[in-house]
């Protein structure tokens, strides 16, 4: 069974410029999250996804930070513009179902902002 | 919101010997405490998980433990070897609907280094 698949890997761009991360998760899943882990932290919650309904980005910065799940399967999360504070690792999970607890995460996104 | 605390952050420990690292948690309404396994350029992966209606959990060399009445939880691995060298979260989640639930908030991590 195919994990958790991000693209992607590794970013390098300016401030200012747009940047989107692509995730597609584990079939049949029907969560999705979107986390940022910030170097020697835990990842964070920016937005979880129930099929296609993005049901919590309480924790999105919405001036700058854009998602979405079109389909209730591959999601994208997209910054525009990035600033150098963004410089993180964007990771996606998915679950099988919201509540079960237990999640399954991608590789990561590393993005890094000039 | 919950806050995750996790303690220490770095453990050195020699091959063999045993790994403690503990957490405790704020919101008493949390009832799904995992923990994951991050190596060097991947994701978290999860390795053991525990449930708020069990005290202790055991898979092979890794254990939790949970105190509700404290709010806080372990995690134990014995018989250290230079493959479990890698950084480990704590993390906990409310699992029934309400405000803030299913969100997994997690510690900041623990970096392992088995010495062999």
């Amino acid at each position: 069974e195919a994990g958790v698949v991000q693209s992607p890997r590794y970013k390098i761009i300016e401030k200012k410029q747009p940047v989107a991360f692509w995730c597609n998760p584990i079939s049949g899943h029907n969560t999705l999250y979107w986390y940022l882990q910030n170097l020697g932290q835990g990842p964070e919650l920016l937005i979880r996804y129930e099929n296609e309904e993005a049901v919590d980005d309480s924790q999105l910065p919405k001036d700058r930070f854009s998602a979405e799940r079109l389909k209730g399967v591959d999601s994208t999360l997209k910054i525009q513009p990035a600033e150098l504070g963004d410089s993180a690792v964007y990771l996606c999970a998915s679950s099988l179902l919201t509540g079960t607890g237990e999640l399954f995460f991608g590789e990561g996104s590393r993005l890094t902002v000039l | 919101g919950e806050n995750v605390e996790q303690h220490p952050s770095t453990l050195s420990v020699q091959e063999g010997d045993s790994a403690v690292i503990k957490c405790t948690y704020s919101d008493s309404a949390s009832n799904y405490f995992p923990w994951y396994k991050q190596e060097l350029g991947k994701g978290p992966q999860l390795i053991i998980d525990i449930r708020s209606n069990v005290g202790e959990k055991k898979d092979q060399r890794i254990a939790v433990t949970l105190n509700k009445t404290a709010k806080h939880f372990s995690l134990h691995i014995t018989e250290t070897q230079p493959e479990d060298s890698a950084v480990y979260f704590c993390a906990a989640m409310t699992t029934y609907s309400g405000a803030g639930s299913y969100q997994l908030t997690f510690g900041k991590g623990t970096k392992l280094s088995v010495i062999p």
